[in-house]
């Protein structure tokens, strides 16, 4: 079955420790994103890669790095600079035509301590 | 900068009534505007997606329309169901140079469907 995969579901996470979130799809979509959900909000895009080696930030990048190495992984470090990095963390894919719907996978929720 | 709103935040209908859910947006200059359903603690599932010029999109019991020049959006679901208990999310594709592929999401309208 085509889709999105991210690992782990749950992640508990110290305060300034890095965590790196894991997103793979096997749709063969060209692009990739990060989103972060906070209860209420609406999804809030972190960076998006159009294509592999190269990607671009997006409305709240600061404190977040990402890869893409490999068209089918796009995986999120959130480092000892986010200042409020628990939340819920999606990923999603989009084949890059002129409607780019996107695709998103089932969610990490991450709690730092 | 587009702003994308959704009332109500929450709606609780009994089992058979149809559903209204709204969607309004600030700039019309957009692509295509996209219709989400999220269960708790999941990710989003497309429901439909709407390009610019058109003005509606139906899937099943679902139908979506689209009204550009007024910013607005409504999902409709007919004879509602327990299982149609979620949360829906509307979401825009604007059409600046530098919104490659960017979603501009509402905050939802968590909805629950009483037996």
């Amino acid at each position: 079955d085509g889709g999105i995969t991210q690992s782990p579901k749950y992640l508990f996470r110290k305060e300034g420790q890095n965590v790196t979130l894991s997103c793979e799809q096997n749709l063969n979509h060209d692009a990739m994103y990060w989103y972060r959900q906070d209860p209420g909000q609406g999804l809030r895009l972190i960076y998006y890669s159009q294509i592999v080696n190269d990607f671009q930030k997006g409305d709240i990048a600061e404190g977040y790095s990402v890869s893409r190495e490999k068209k089918e992984s796009f995986p999120l470090t959130v480092t000892s600079a986010q200042k409020n990095p628990t939340a819920f963390y999606l990923c999603a894919s989009s084949i890059a035509t002129r409607t780019h719907e996107q695709y998103f996978g089932p969610g990490t929720r991450l709690t730092v301590t | 900068k587009q702003e994308v709103t959704q009332i109500p935040a929450a709606l609780s209908v009994p089992e058979g009534e149809n559903l209204v859910l709204n969607c309004s947006f600030t700039d019309s200059a957009i692509y295509n505007l996209q219709w989400f359903r999220q269960d708790p603690g999941k990710g989003l599932t497309s429901l439909l997606l709407i390009q610019s010029s058109q003005r509606e999109q139906t899937s099943g019991r679902l139908n979506a329309s689209l009204d550009k020049s007024s910013g607005r959006s409504t999902l409709y679901i007919a004879a509602s169901q327990p299982g149609d208990s979620a949360t829906y999310l509307c979401a825009v594709r604007p059409q600046a140079t530098d919104s490659w592929g960017k979603l501009q999401f509402g905050a939802g309208t968590q909805v629950v469907v009483t037996p």
